[in-house]
């Protein structure tokens, strides 16, 4: 089973305060990596997603950064507001939408007022 | 609004039992996906499937079956229930390969099955 594995397992950040988790894969061929948003009770929801031809991609106050050779991608979430606080999941997949995602363990963010 | 449902929010099963998981997508989508999803192990691919009366085993196939007899419904099945099945299971979907994943996966809400 190709591994993704993701740090931390939870986080505690201070409102304005930068948030970052980081997964690391194995399977070279992955070359398609989204990260979802998770609120209790909901399914995850697809927040952003990353191709390694780009080192880095921002969506308003979400980037995620790549780096290829380590077979790293983290996401930072800038200026962190109480609506941030969920799970968060990285994943990793074949583009093309082979033998579906691998998604890390998630990461428990709370964003304290 | 386009949508994956999930026909039950929390189910409650005895050891032993044949359990059903229904899910219906209406956004036409080829590819859909069984997970469970248990704290601290995120979410592990149980089976998938890319078209009607097709199936692909996941990570974890052990103990699960899938029908898919249309293409908006995709249903797990567990053949005979057991305590270790106690977990919230996830049904998502995607577009076709080709396009393959650039628009994510859309996920249903989820059922919360204990089993007992």
């Amino acid at each position: 089973q190709q591994q993704v594995k993701q740090s931390p397992q939870s986080l505690i950040v201070q409102k304005g305060g930068i948030s970052i988790i980081n997964c690391a894969y194995e399977n070279t061929a992955f070359d398609y990596f989204p990260w979802y948003q998770q609120f209790p009770g909901k399914g995850p929801a697809l927040l952003i997603a990353i191709r390694p031809d780009v080192s880095e991609k921002k969506e308003g106050r979400f980037t995620i950064s790549f780096n290829k050779s380590a077979k790293q991608f983290s996401l930072h979430i800038m200026d962190s507001q109480p609506g941030d606080s969920a799970t968060y999941f990285c994943a990793a997949g074949d583009v093309r939408g082979a033998d579906g995602l691998t998604f890390g363990k998630g990461t428990h963010l709370i964003i304290q007022p | 609004d386009v949508k994956v449902t999930q026909s039950s929010r929390y189910l409650v099963k005895r050891t032993g039992e044949k359990v059903f998981l229904e899910c219906v997508q209406d956004m036409d989508h080829e590819n859909m996906f069984w997970y469970r999803q248990d704290p601290g192990l995120g979410l592990r691919l149980i089976y998938f499937s890319y078209d009607v009366k097709m199936k692909e085993k996941g990570d974890i196939p052990e103990g699960y079956s899938v029908s898919r007899e249309k293409k908006e419904r995709f249903s797990l099945i567990l053949e005979s229930a057991s305590t270790n099945q106690t977990s919230m299971y996830l049904c998502a979907s995607s577009l076709p390969r080709g396009q393959g994943l650039l628009y994510g996966y859309t996920f249903g809400s989820g059922t919360r099955l204990t089993v007992v």
